[in-house]
């Protein structure tokens, strides 16, 4: 079935690091995919979306580029701030026709950014 | 324009009772999700509606749980007989579910549910 892999557990930087966050995914065809940020009593948040191979999401100084080729969908950011602490979840979007919005997450990444 | 609202924002049941979770959906969003996260599962999808009819429940435990959404403003979810291992925070999530918004959640905060 569609799953979603994120290597790292947990990621510690100093502030004005830059981010990377690995995400690989395993499906047919062109699935959406989905970053959402999840801070400490609050439900998810949408960040980005893409479609397309070679499509670039980004927000808040958050991107990543779909790569069919590799299967990912990599979070970056040049700079971090302490602000940006918060829990990070790539996310598969579900299939035409069906569930077609219903979003298989993967397990999360905790980004602690030390001022 | 408020978001999903979630209530109680935490409950906590004896084994062996029920429990039941509420959600407003933003207003006019077509599409209402309930999704469970945990420490060890993360974030594990439940149930899904669209326009008021169930679409997805494959993701719900066969027995104790049960999703409805009565009217487009609100969904519940039950859980009969509580056993420890419920114990989670219950995400309730809507859409728009129209071209570029499709999956484009809108979470509310949660219901923690600890059942002791």
């Amino acid at each position: 079935g569609d799953s979603v892999t994120q290597t790292e557990g947990q990621v510690a930087l100093s502030e004005e690091d830059f981010l990377t966050i690995h995400c690989n995914y395993s499906a047919s065809g062109y699935p959406a995919l989905f970053w959402y940020v999840q801070y400490p009593g609050e439900g998810p948040q949408f960040l980005f979306r893409a479609s397309r191979d070679k499509e670039k999401g980004s927000s808040r100084g958050f991107e990543a580029t779909y790569d069919k080729g590799t299967t990912s969908f990599h979070l970056r950011k040049a700079s971090v701030q302490e602000s940006d602490s918060a829990v990070y979840y790539c996310a598969l979007g579900g299939r035409r026709g069906s569930a077609l919005g219903r979003l298989h997450f993967g397990a999360g990444t905790q980004l602690i950014v030390i001022p | 324009n408020a978001g999903v609202i979630q209530t109680p924002r935490h409950k906590v049941t004896g084994k062996g009772q029920e429990a039941t979770l509420w959600c407003e959906p933003i207003s006019g969003h077509s599409a209402v999700f309930w999704y469970r996260q945990t420490i060890v599962q993360g974030l594990e999808f439940l149930t899904y509606f669209r326009n008021q009819a169930p679409i997805d429940d494959s993701g719900m435990p066969k027995e104790r749980f049960s999703a409805q959404m009565p009217n487009q403003s609100h969904s519940t979810l039950k859980i009969q007989s509580t056993q420890p291992q419920d114990s989670a925070v219950y995400l309730c999530a809507s859409s728009l579910e129209t071209g570029a918004n499709t999956g484009q959640l809108y979470f509310g905060e949660g219901s923690k549910l600890t059942v002791l």
